[in-house]
């Protein structure tokens, strides 16, 4: 079963750009949840989708946003980059809402994005 | 909020021999999920252990074991005849039961395995 991809791997962008990042889950995988990760706030969570609808959001600005589609592959953007929003961004996904403890999360390799 | 503290920025360890990673939480909640995950460089971050806050009972995936103190909130793990392959960052993370999908994670422990 292939396992969690995120595209593109690597990407450079400007300052005050924007970027859309990929992630397809598991298949039969319906939750997905997004992390940032810095080496110096470490990993932060983002958002949780479940069933095309946003569960839960981590505490950053509003030019972070993201959805989910109906074949459960989630998109997130973020708007109007700054230098600090260079960072690895994580996906994860799950068969199911993490209330059930089996529902382990499934990283996927990652999206590096530089802001210059 | 809950909070996942990791003492130890790095650690290393002799091959075959065994180390102990320590994680401290926060929480005021009694149901929640603890786990350590491993995320070797350049490589993807992967599930090492899992233990669920209500089992008094310490997890244990061959040789990596841990030990879970809730009253101390603590929980540490142990890597029993370290390899080469487990020189990784380690992450402790904190679930809650309640039904949220997000992980809190601790700032990580660089291992080191020293041949």
């Amino acid at each position: 079963k292939a396992g969690v991809t995120q595209t593109p791997r690597y990407l450079i962008k400007t300052r005050g750009q924007q970027v859309t990042l990929s992630c397809s889950p598991i298949s039969g995988h319906r939750s997905v949840s997004w992390y940032q990760q810095t080496p110096g706030q470490g990993l932060q969570f983002l958002f949780e989708y479940f069933s095309e609808t946003q569960r839960n959001k981590g505490n950053f600005p509003g030019r972070f946003s993201g959805r989910q589609f109906s074949n459960s592959r989630s998109e997130m953007n973020v708007s109007t980059l700054e230098l600090g929003d260079s960072a690895l961004y994580l996906c994860a996904s799950s068969f199911g809402r993490a209330a059930q403890f089996r529902h382990e999360q499934y990283f996927g390799p990652g999206t590096r994005l530089t802001v210059t | 909020a809950q909070t996942v503290t990791q003492s130890q920025p790095e650690m290393s360890v002799q091959e075959a021999e065994t180390v102990t990673l320590s994680c401290t939480y926060d929480t005021s909640e009694s149901d929640y999920y603890l786990f350590w995950y491993k995320q070797p460089p350049s490589r993807q971050m992967i599930l090492v252990i899992r233990q669920e806050a209500y089992k008094q009972q310490n997890a244990t995936e061959n040789r990596f074991s841990v030990n879970f103190q809730k009253a101390a909130k603590s929980f540490s793990l142990k890597i029993s005849d370290s390899q080469l392959g487990d020189a990784a960052m380690y992450f402790c993370a904190y679930r809650s039961a309640q039904g949220a999908q997000k992980l809190v994670f601790g700032q990580g422990t660089r291992l080191t395995i020293n041949p």
